[in-house]
């Protein structure tokens, strides 16, 4: 089993739509980032929280440390929007504060 | 500052040969990291530095790879003798407090 799991693995929605992207975790976590990797293949830290919830215009990531689980939302959203969506976490044990990645969403959202 | 800069942006060559790829961070930050993106296994870490020194270097799948930091300001990823299943993404990456900035990737393929 995966210590990161993210669902859905595709996610296609309408523009304008709310969308969720779940992220779950099995071992003890610092720090998560949500990362964005568009059709090009660069890859942009759109998140990096602890704790609680960050919010950078249309886009709001939350975390619950207790249940082990993160969202990353999309308001409104966008066909530029379309990319793949990564987790990634911070592990607290091991020997280095180094990311493990979960598998990635595809995200399309159609005009 | 023009973010974390990688070259070559591809490369093609033949197995036997030898790959290197490099990595120029941002001015500043002082750990820098190695991935590997495929699409069978998408991320993984392959080396992690901290002030230049090499801190887990756990996932350089053997001994075939090897990574230097000489200096803050630059690092390279060797890989001897390249093979086809060395064929990906690679991406290097620098962080400050937590702040994650990605390269754009070097897309390496070996017939």
């Amino acid at each position: 089993k995966n210590e990161v799991e993210q669902s859905p693995q595709n996610l296609t929605a309408q523009e304008g739509e709310f969308i969720t992207i779940n992220c779950s975790y099995s071992v003890g976590i610092s720090a998560l980032h949500w990362l964005q990797q568009h059709p090009g293949g660069g890859i942009v830290s759109l998140f990096m929280l602890s704790s609680g919830k960050k919010k950078h215009g249309r886009l709001i990531a939350t975390i619950n440390i207790q249940e082990k689980h993160s969202s990353l939302h999309i308001t409104a959203s966008h066909p530029r929007d379309s990319a793949v969506y990564i987790c990634a976490v911070y592990i607290s044990s091991g020997s280095a504060r180094q990311l493990t990645f979960g598998s990635g969403t595809q995200l399309t959202v159609l005009p | 500052d023009a973010g974390v800069i990688q070259s070559p942006r591809h490369e093609v060559t033949e197995m036997g040969q030898e790959v290197t790829l490099r990595c120029k961070p941002i001015s500043g930050h002082n750990s820098l990291f190695w991935y590997r993106q495929t699409m069978m296994r998408g991320l993984e870490l392959l080396i992690y530095f901290n002030n230049n020194v090499p801190i887990d270097d756990s996932g350089m799948p053997e001994d075939r790879f090897s990574a230097k930091m000489p200096n803050a300001s630059f690092s390279t990823l060797k890989i001897q003798p390249s093979e086809p299943r060395d064929s990906a993404v690679y991406f290097c990456a620098s962080r400050v407090f937590g702040d994650l900035f990605f390269g754009e990737g070097s897309r390496l393929t070996v017939l």
